[in-house]
């Protein structure tokens, strides 16, 4: 269990709708990454967010937004939904700075939100 | 363009056997590459990090190496297990200067099976 938590675990919706995928981070972790799945794109970065505040952006699409709370979970906004956006979704987190170099470039993976848009 | 591939064919081998794995970049000069582990419908796992000023790390049956010259990293799993099988993939940072800005760029990654 890597102690980040992913809900809902499948989500099946229809093309044109809006969804809300939830996160939270790992205890005391301050960044938070969404990924999207698919079988032929693989991993693709879509957004990151440190203490509130997003710090980078990817292939996120102007359908999709994402948010992090002051409670640093966070969640990532899907609307006006197609069916290629059907994939799994997946939340990361990842520690503050400190001296350990190494292990606070290490991002720990939720489960991920398997999305069925029909 | 900037890439990142990795195998596409599946690796198959027997048990006992060390698999390698490769990892190539191009037009990327990460400070860092690292190494996860991901089975079917589940989250990745992170396995090794490794720096552009270091040539190979190495944790329990785990080794991975990175030549910038080459532009290549590769994972070999020593004493291979069938519980080795899953599929791994490779992510490097594409910013030098990175911060807490921590984007990883993936490379679709290599399927292993491990044959009893």
């Amino acid at each position: 269990d890597s102690g980040v938590t992913q809900t809902p675990k499948h989500l099946i919706t229809a093309t044109g709708q809006r969804v809300t995928l939830r996160c939270s981070p790992r205890s005391g972790d301050l960044s938070v990454y969404w990924y999207q799945q698919s079988l032929d794109q693989g991993l693709q970065f879509l957004i990151q967010y440190y203490n509130g505040e997003e710090r980078a952006k990817g292939n996120i699409l102007e359908r999709f937004s994402a948010q992090q709370f002051p409670d640093l979970h966070s969640e990532l906004n899907l609307s006006s939904l197609e069916l290629g956006d059907s994939a799994l979704y997946f939340c990361a987190s990842s520690p503050a700075g400190g001296s350990d170099w190494v292990a606070k470039n290490i991002q720990y993976f939720g489960a991920g939100t398997r999305l069925s848009v029909l | 363009s900037q890439k990142i591939e990795q195998n596409s064919e599946a690796l198959n081998i027997q048990e006992g056997k060390t698999a390698t794995l490769t990892c190539n970049y191009t037009n990327y000069s990460p400070a860092y590459l690292q190494w996860y582990r991901q089975d079917p419908g589940r989250g990745p796992v992170f396995l090794l990090l490794i720096r552009e000023n270091e040539k190979e790390k190495r944790k329990e049956r785990l080794k991975v190496t990175f030549d910038t010259t080459l532009k290549q990293s590769l994972f070999h799993i020593t004493a291979s297990q069938p519980a080795d099988s899953a599929t791994y993939l490779c992510a490097l940072s594409p910013l030098r200067e990175a911060g807490n800005n921590r984007k990883l760029i993936w490379g679709l990654g290599t399927s292993l099976a491990v044959n009893p």
